[in-house]
């Protein structure tokens, strides 16, 4: 079945350090969704990807969707406390309305 | 507009137990879900009902059970609580967003149940 990995698990930056977090589907995503999860918290949607090759930014995030529609990241610049959490992509699965998510990117930021 | 709302908030259960988590919604979103997760690992899709009278089995449905009542709500139950079971639950609710049609999901704050 279709399979979603992201890379790395935990991430720990220094306060004001960019880094970057990797998506990959095992198959092709009609798109992509990020979601973000604080400490204690419940996932919320960052931002959707749709089409091949896209770039969207909010504030510090970029996000990419490959060219192929496999893959995806997400880039912070300047990491902050307040980018503390759990990273997670998602992909529609091929019938109805449901999304397979990844593991997650846990970021943990060093003052 | 409260958006997703669980209860309960946290529930200890003993081995045998059963209990049934309430969820609810606001938005008038037709698809809604039940997650698990287990310490730091991602979301698991246990059931979902894409429409209100309709419930489908995700990737982990053994030893659950759901109802969805009515277009606003979506309860899950757990017949006979096993300690495998202890994890947090999110339920979620979906809509299309104006970009391509495609479905984001909103999630409710979790409950954190404990199966001793």
């Amino acid at each position: 079945g279709q399979q979603v990995m992201q890379i790395p698990q935990y991430q720990h930056v220094q306060e004001g350090e960019d880094f970057t977090t990797y998506c990959n589907s095992s198959t092709t995503l009609s798109n992509i969704q990020w979601y973000k999860q604080r400490p204690g918290g419940h996932p919320v949607f960052l931002i959707q990807l749709v089409k091949s090759g896209e770039v969207k930014k909010q504030k510090r995030l970029t996000f990419q969707f490959g060219e192929a529609k496999k893959n995806s990241s997400l880039h912070i610049t300047a990491t902050q406390t307040t980018d503390v959490g759990t990273y997670f992509c998602a992909g529609p699965r091929a019938a109805g309305n449901k999304l397979t998510f990844g593991g997650g990117t846990r970021v943990l930021v060093k003052p | 507009n409260a958006g997703v709302t669980q209860t309960p908030k946290f529930q200890v259960l003993k081995t045998g137990q059963s209990m049934t988590l309430q969820c609810a919604q606001d938005m008038n979103h037709n698809s809604m879900y039940w997650y698990r997760q287990d310490p730091g690992m991602g979301l698991r899709l246990i059931y979902y009902s894409a429409s209100e009278g309709t419930t489908d089995k995700g990737e982990v449905p053994n030893g659950y059970n759901v109802s969805r009542l009515n277009k606003r709500e979506f309860s899950l139950r757990l017949e006979s609580a096993a300690p495998s079971q202890t994890s947090v639950y999110f339920c979620a609710s979906s809509r299309v967003t104006a970009t391509g049609g495609w479905e984001t999901q909103y999630f409710g704050p979790g409950t954190r149940l404990l199966v001793l």
